[in-house]
């Protein structure tokens, strides 16, 4: 069965510094593999996703992850946080009929 | 265009209540999915519907059920309401033409309390 594993439940860094979120899943199919962010008190939306092709996918905010089949990892780093970037982030990944399996969150908290 | 509403915001039950969330979606979607968020446990299937006329149970459906009413709605009632399902709920949709890589976009959610 397909699982994700986020390692860090809590993450505080200091603005400006580098960040990585840590994400680790188990399966024994070809899978596809999102990050998802939660901004307080609102939904989640989609930051980025792996389908296929190049292993480096960027969002539109700076963020990056890397697709690493052999360790079954795909961490989401950031060279220079900002205030607006705490938040939950959220590693998920696709089986069957499209369904997601979430790991169990990180909390992202960039401090001044 | 709204995206995927939820309705109500917030809620709060006493044990044994009944109540129905509701959830729509404007984007002409097939796929909608109901999930539970809890602290440190991340986001857990409830109940989904790959298309219109169908419905499945996810990871946790014990104590709810669901009618996809049509291809907009998708709503999640708890018949008898439980503590340990105060939570908060998000509904999510998705287009699934492009099969397992469309994206799923959610609601902003529905915190529910049961006391």
């Amino acid at each position: 069965a397909q699982s994700v594993t986020q390692l860090d439940s809590q993450v505080p860094v200091f603005e400006e510094a580098p960040v990585e979120l840590r994400c680790n899943y188990s399966s024994s199919v070809s899978v596809y593999l999102f990050w998802y962010v939660q901004y307080p008190n609102q939904g989640l939306q989609l930051l980025l996703k792996y389908l296929s092709g190049s292993t480096l996918v960027e969002s539109i905010n700076g963020f990056e992850a890397e697709f690493n089949k052999s360790q079954t990892s795909f961490h989401l780093r950031k060279p220079s946080v900002h205030i607006s970037d705490t938040a939950e982030y959220f590693c998920a990944v696709t089986i069957q009929g499209g369904k997601l399996i979430f790991g169990q969150g990180t909390e992202l908290s960039v401090k001044p | 265009n709204a995206g995927v509403t939820q309705t109500p915001k917030f809620q709060v039950l006493k044990t044994g209540q009944s109540m129905t969330l509701q959830c729509a979606q404007d984007m002409n979607h097939n796929s909608m999915y109901w999930y539970r968020q809890d602290p440190g446990m991340g986001l857990r299937l409830i109940y989904y519907s790959a298309s219109e006329g169908t419905t499945d149970k996810g990871e946790v459906p014990n104590g709810y059920n669901v009618s996809r009413l049509n291809k907009r709605e998708f709503s999640l009632r708890l018949e008898s309401a439980a503590p340990s399902q105060t939570s908060v709920y998000f509904c999510a949709s998705r287009r699934t033409s492009g099969g397992a890589t469309d994206t799923q976009y959610f609601g902003p959610g529905t915190r529910l309390t049961v006391l």
